[in-house]
């Protein structure tokens, strides 16, 4: 059974970092990409941020690139969000997702909620 | 980017209702147009992928069709389990599989 938990989410002041992790496990982790996906409090989905599972890319919505920074630990079955440069807009629940080939997220976690305030 | 504009942003049904959902591309995406429902605290499920085809374990009250630019999402015979908000997606640009706004779908 697949399982992916995400954890790293707290609250973080404006311009400050923080990393989130997401451990996947009943899957054969190194055949697929993975994504982050957020939603603000009360808002909609928004696309983050991809690891390409054969490990020859990267992806970032406009939103977030040049701050954050997604890698992989295929050793460790691990996907990682180094967010960096905070914002109050960047406040919301994180999900990491598993993508089904390169069509959909097939799986998802329970999600780790950032919160950017002073 | 490609941008997904769904409409109408929410709605009001009963149960047993028909409604439909619709999704619009900023650009041709061909058959590539996910729909995901998503209800209040918990992550999306995929409900359709590649416009109609059926995940596993939905039931054969959603329908999805389309092409191109404009896709709709219906579900027939509302049952209580369906009001919650859904979102299409698009996956046909690399990896980079961006939502449209969403659809609330609420009891009448």
């Amino acid at each position: 059974e697949v399982h992916l938990v995400e954890s790293g989410g707290g609250l973080v002041q404006p311009g400050g970092s923080l990393r989130l992790s997401c451990a996947a496990s009943g899957f054969t982790f190194s055949s697929y990409a993975m994504g982050w996906v957020r939603q603000a409090p009360g808002k909609g989905l928004e696309w983050v941020s991809a690891f390409a599972g054969s490990d020859v890319g990267t992806y970032y919505a406009d939103s977030v690139k040049g701050r954050f920074t997604i890698s992989r630990d295929n050793s460790k079955n691990t996907v990682s969000l180094q967010m960096n440069g905070l914002r109050a807009e960047d406040t919301a629940v994180y999900y990491c997702a598993k993508y089904n080939g390169d069509y959909y997220f097939d799986y998802w976690g329970q999600g780790t909620l950032v919160t950017v305030s002073s | 980017d490609i941008q997904l504009t769904q409409s109408p942003s929410s709605l009001s049904a009963s149960v047993g209702d028909r409604v439909t959902i619709t999704c619009r591309a900023s650009q041709s995406i061909n058959s590539y147009l996910n729909w995901y429902q998503q209800k209040p605290g918990k992550a999306p499920k995929v409900l359709l992928y590649g416009t109609s085809s059926l995940q596993n374990g939905v039931p054969s009250r959603f329908r999805g069709s389309g092409s191109g630019t404009d896709f709709t999402l219906t579900i027939s015979n509302l049952q209580p389990e369906d009001f919650a908000t859904y979102y299409c997606q698009q996956s046909y640009s690399s990896l980079m599989y961006t939502f449209g706004q969403g659809t609330r779908l609420e009891i009448k």
